[in-house]
């Protein structure tokens, strides 16, 4: 069956960056964009961008370039998201998850998500 | 950006309503619309695709329509375990963008 586990909970000062993992499994890997999310407390959910991990293609949405890298690791079917920079606004739950089919170049509904990283920004 | 309007922000129903939840697209998006449960304290779940396909292992009592720019979900007799919050999603054109929710509860 498909899951996404995505790494635990973090703890960062204002500035510094954090890394989240994505780790797929009961499908081929390489076959479905992977996309994230954040959800800040109590608000709704916010599109960050997709890694299609056929290739390491990525795109960022403009509220996040220049601060997100994603990538990934076909070796361990694992997707990463970092962000750098961390404000406090970046408080916020981040979700990974796959897109529904593999041929919509990252266009898509999600089918599959994480549990979700909380990451809560401290001053 | 492609704004979606969802409507309204919040709802309560009783047990066996008929509930109807709607966004509207800033721009033609044809039928790019996908629409999302989240519980909780818990990740969303994709209940209808391409707006009006039910996604496997929905109950059929969930569905979408639409009609030009305006799309609309509707529970056909609400369960006490659809207390959630509903989100509308668009992804005709980059970025990926969601309606702001709808939270339901039951009366």
């Amino acid at each position: 069956q498909v899951q996404l586990v995505q790494s635990g909970t973090e703890v960062k000062q204002r500035g510094a960056s954090v890394k989240v993992s994505c780790k797929a499994s009961g499908y081929t890997f390489t076959g479905f964009y992977m996309h994230w999310m954040r959800q800040a407390p109590g608000r709704g959910l916010e599109w960050v961008g997709w890694i299609n991990p056929h290739n390491g293609d990525t795109k960022v949405t403009h509220n996040f370039e220049g601060r997100v890298t994603m990538t990934r690791d076909t070796s361990t079917s694992t997707a990463y998201m970092e962000l750098r920079r961390l404000k406090s606004t970046d408080t916020a739950i981040f979700y990974c998850a796959r897109a529904r089919t593999g041929d919509r170049l990252g266009h898509d509904a999600f089918d599959f998500w994480g549990q979700g990283t909380a990451v809560t920004v401290s001053s | 950006d492609i704004q979606m309007t969802q409507s309204p922000s919040s709802l309560s129903a009783s047990v066996g309503d008929r509930v109807t939840i709607t966004c509207l697209a800033s721009q033609d998006i044809t039928n790019y619309l996908n629409w999302y449960q989240q519980k909780t304290g818990k990740a969303p779940r994709l209940l209808i695709y391409d707006a009006s396909n039910l996604e496997t292992g929905v109950p059929s009592r969930f569905s979408g329509s639409t009609s030009g720019t305006n799309f609309t979900f509707v529970i056909s007799s609400l369960q006490p375990e659809d207390v959630a919050t509903y989100y509308c999603q668009q992804y005709d054109n980059l970025p990926i963008t969601f309606g702001q929710g709808t939270r339901l509860e039951i009366k």
